[in-house]
């Protein structure tokens, strides 16, 4: 299971940070990945961390910023110099497959998704 | 790298609805298939372009060919009604791209 939280109301210009908590697996084996959808749109994919990479979409790339803490079993996504473009419902994601098996990044499908947690980026 | 899908595809219940996901060389890249309801997380129902999750009905089904991957829903019933995104990796740039979604009406 995961479960986002973090989300809400910031002014453009703003930051936030988002979490995503995990159970029921080894949260350390696992790629990570987190999609937003805009009010009304379809999915974005935005950020993956791996064993060994992380990669961002260009549209967040050199303003949020995604890490993980095995320890906790958790994700986090920074988020800074938000606009209204940013606004939408931010789901975390599983890389299906361990990052052992798939050699120390999983570049799959996403098998298990969080309930989502809301960005709204407004003055 | 763009994914294209139609927008909308309508079908008759207990009919089979066919949804395509296109794209250039979409047969060289491995296609996975999500539902989404309204208000709700999405779905995997189709991965590794064929293969079924566990506890998905077989009447989800996805196939590829030269120019386009397909989500074949098959004996459809209203419990069906949904978005349905195709999805692949672009490995040039390591990056997720989703297709724009395709809402599937049963009616």
């Amino acid at each position: 299971q995961l479960v986002e939280s973090g989300g809400g109301l910031v002014q453009p210009g703003g930051s936030l940070r988002l979490s995503c908590e995990s159970s029921g697996f080894t949260f350390s084996d696992y790629a990570m990945n987190w999609v937003r959808q805009a009010p009304g749109k379809g999915l974005e994919w935005i950020a993956y961390i791996g064993g060994k990479t992380i990669n961002y979409a260009d549209s967040v790339k050199g303003r949020f910023t995604v890490s993980r803490d095995n320890a906790k079993k958790s994700m986090s996504l920074q988020m800074n110099s938000l606009d209204a473009g940013d606004t939408a419902v931010y789901f975390c994601t599983r890389a299906a497959n361990s990052l052992a098996y798939c050699g120390g990044d999983c570049y799959t499908q996403f098998d298990i998704w969080g309930q989502g947690t809301p960005v709204n980026v407004s003055s | 790298y763009v994914v294209t899908q139609p927008p909308s595809v309508s079908v008759a219940p207990g009919q089979t609805a066919t949804i395509t996901c296109a794209g250039h060389n979409i047969a060289d890249k491995t296609v996975h298939w999500y539902q989404q309801k309204p208000g709700r997380a999405p779905v995997l129902v189709i991965y590794d372009d064929s293969d079924r999750p566990s506890g998905i009905p077989d009447r989800f089904s996805g196939s590829y060919g030269v120019t386009a991957a397909t989500l074949t829903v098959s004996r459809a019933e209203a419990g069906d009604e949904a978005d349905y995104y195709c999805q692949v990796w672009d490995f040039d740039h390591h990056h997720v791209i989703f297709g724009g979604g395709t809402k599937l009406t049963v009616l």
